[in-house]
């Protein structure tokens, strides 16, 4: 079983829905992410957080919010998609208390979405 | 200009070939990973280095922190290992744990 899990794997909406992207691990990690990636471009961090209590906004924060309803969930809101949020979503995890592995990150399978 | 560079963007190899993939950064690092994206989207760490090498497999990792600069290497290529392979790296400062990633080679390895 993944340890990472993204749903859903594709999602098609309409400009001006609301949608959710949801994560869950079962890696007992303390920290999360939100990537988008374009093509062309590299992985963008939308949010993080270290902990249930600290959410933190990345490079490219607007016009996503997020929740991190328990330690092993995440959740990405598109609170009014436009097209230009059509991407690809990745969410990863990582953790802080194991010396020398805090800096590794597990992705998830990835998330397509598309937003007409 | 980014802070992370990969060339070259797109290789072509026959399979048994020996591949290098190279990177080159420009701000101070903590650590470099290198990830690996299947043809499915799904995205896997391969190595995160500091200094020097690491080897897994048929993969080889450098790294050399004076030069700003690592490279990938794939020995006896096989058409299993087409994929996008991302380089990313940790700034020297910051407890953020953040990423900063380059735009990814594409590798595909003909049989």
């Amino acid at each position: 079983d993944a340890d990472v899990t993204q749903t859903p794997r594709n999602r098609i909406t309409k400009t001006g829905k609301r949608i959710m992207l949801e994560c869950s691990q079962t890696k007992g990690h303390d920290r999360m992410y939100w990537y988008r990636q374009d093509p062309g471009l590299g992985l963008q961090l939308i949010y993080y957080s270290f902990d249930v209590k600290d959410i933190n906004k990345g490079e490219i924060s607007d016009g996503y919010s997020v929740s991190r309803q328990a330690q092993a969930k995440f959740s990405l809101s598109l609170e009014s998609a436009i097209p230009n949020q059509t991407a690809l979503y990745f969410c990863a995890t990582s953790d802080s208390r194991i010396p020398g592995h805090q800096e590794t990150q597990y992705f998830g399978p990835g998330t397509r979405l598309l937003v007409l | 200009k980014n802070e992370v560079e990969q060339s070259p963007q797109n290789l072509t190899a026959q399979e048994g070939e020996f591949i290098t993939i190279n990177c080159s950064y420009s701000v101070g690092i903590s650590a470099l990973h290198w990830l690996q994206q299947h043809p499915g989207g799904g995205i896997v760490s391969l190595f995160m280095l500091s200094s020097g090498k690491k080897k897994h497999g048929r993969l080889i990792a450098t790294i050399n922190i004076q030069e700003k600069h690592s490279s990938l290497h794939i020995t006896a290529s096989h058409p299993r290992d087409s994929a996008v392979y991302i380089c990313a790296v940790k700034k020297w400062r910051g407890a953020t744990n953040k990423l900063i990633f380059g735009t990814g080679t594409l590798l595909a390895v003909q049989p």
